[in-house]
Formats: C-alpha cells, sequence, structure tokens
C-alpha cells in the first residue's frame, strides 16, 4: 500500500531533551515536507525537500532540523524542544510538479512540557 | 507565507444539500489543490486543477478556478454526514518551490 509512515504517533517530551519524528514513504516520491498544525493558524511549512540531500526552510523553520540522505526518509529533529513547538506535525510527499496531490501521514502529536 | 485563504471558515448544512467553500490566493499559481482533513488525521488529496484548468469534476466533487479573479471554489452536491470534515486549499507557485502552501481551512459539518 502507497503510503507515507511516521513515527512515533504520539509524544511527550520535556524541555530540551532532543527528539527525532521519522518520515517515510514507499511511494519513490521526489518531493517531502513536513507541517506543523496549530488551531486557528492552519498547516505551515517547516522545512522540504525537492531531492536527496536538497533541503530548504518554510514559514516556521527554527527550532528544526532535518535531512534527507535517502529518498525514501525525511526525518524531523527538533535538538532542544521547547513548549511553543507543541503541535501536531504532519509529513508529506509527492512525485512532483503537478503530477497530482501531496499523501499526508497520519500525523504525530507532540507535547512538550 | 499563507498564500491561499479558505471561506467561510465553518459551514454547517443538512444531509442532502450542496456545500460550497471558496479559496482565494493573492500570487499566480501553477496549481490548486483541496484536500480534506477527518478530525486530527491527515490531509487526504481530493483534486488538483492546473492554471490552463476551469473546472474539474470528481464524483460528487465539482472544482472551479478562475485565475482572473485569483479565486477557486469546491462544490460537494448532495452532502452526506460522511463528508464532516474540514477542507483545504493548498497552492503551488511558479518560480518558487511548488511545494503547496496551504489556507486555513473551512469546518463543513453535515447534520444527518
Amino acid at each position: 500500500e502507497a503510503q507515507v509512515t511516521q513515527n512515533p504517533r504520539y509524544l511527550i517530551t520535556v524541555t530540551g531533551k532532543k527528539l527525532t519524528v521519522t518520515c517515510s514513504q514507499n511511494m519513490n516520491h521526489e518531493y517531502m515536507s513536513w507541517y506543523r498544525q496549530d488551531p486557528g493558524l492552519g498547516l505551515r511549512q517547516i522545512y522540504y525537500s525537492m531531492n536527496v540531500e536538497v533541503t530548504d526552510k518554510g514559514d516556521v523553520p527554527e527550532g528544526y532540523k532535518v535531512s534527507r540522505k535517502e529518498k525514501r526518509n525525511f526525518p524531523l529533529i527538533l535538538e532542544s524542544p521547547s513548549p511553543n513547538q507543541t503541535s501536531l506535525y504532519f509529513c508529506a510527499s509527492s512525485a512532483g510538479q503537478g503530477l497530482g496531490g501531496y499523501t499526508f501521514g497520519s500525523g504525530t502529536r507532540l507535547t512538550v512540557v | 507565507s499563507q498564500q491561499g485563504e479558505e471561506d467561510p471558515q465553518a459551514l454547517s448544512i443538512q444531509e442532502g444539500e450542496n456545500a460550497t467553500m471558496n479559496c482565494s490566493y493573492k500570487t499566480s499559481i501553477n496549481n490548486l489543490q483541496w484536500y480534506r482533513q477527518n478530525s486530527g488525521r491527515g490531509l487526504v488529496h481530493l483534486i488538483l486543477i492546473r492554471s490552463n484548468e476551469r473546472e474539474k469534476h470528481s464524483g460528487r466533487l465539482r472544482v472551479t478556478l478562475d485565475t482572473s479573479k485569483k479565486s477557486s471554489s469546491l462544490l460537494i452536491t448532495a452532502s452526506r454526514a460522511a463528508d464532516t470534515a474540514s477542507y483545504f486549499c493548498a497552492t503551488s507557485s511558479p518560480g518558487g518551490s511548488y511545494i503547496p502552501t496551504f489556507g486555513r481551512g473551512t469546518s463543513l459539518i453535515v447534520h444527518p
């Protein structure tokens, strides 16, 4: 089944403790992106990648890092999480510009206390 | 930067009625996409319309695009309770990353 898999689904952590949210897609997609969703703010893009080793900042990149060493994986790293990073996070992938829509993962609900 | 903005923010209708949601955007686009999100879940892609297209259909969904007005509409005909969800438009612009940017969404409630 074609899908984007995010892990974990839920995570509660403490301020300052480094964490990684994994994202993997099995569709050989070029494009991958991370979003966070907060009430009243919709989805905001954190980072995106258009190919292996090519990443760029979205609208809200502060406090986040990503890497794209392989086509299928696009992990999101929070080096020193803070409470304002408590949010619902989504990873998404696409074959490319105009080649159909994005496939989203099921989301990771992160709480930083 | 928030490109698409949906209107209305919330819509409440009875089963069987049609639901219309609008999306306005600011700059020129390559394509516009509509997504559905059930509460707390991932978004599901519904339909993509390219800048040179004016209308597209998929089942009970009809999307129109007016590039002169920089707006799009999503019509759901004969709505069902299962259509209850949030609906987002996303635009992809030329000269940029082509990664879509999303609006804040329209929350649709369909009463049985």
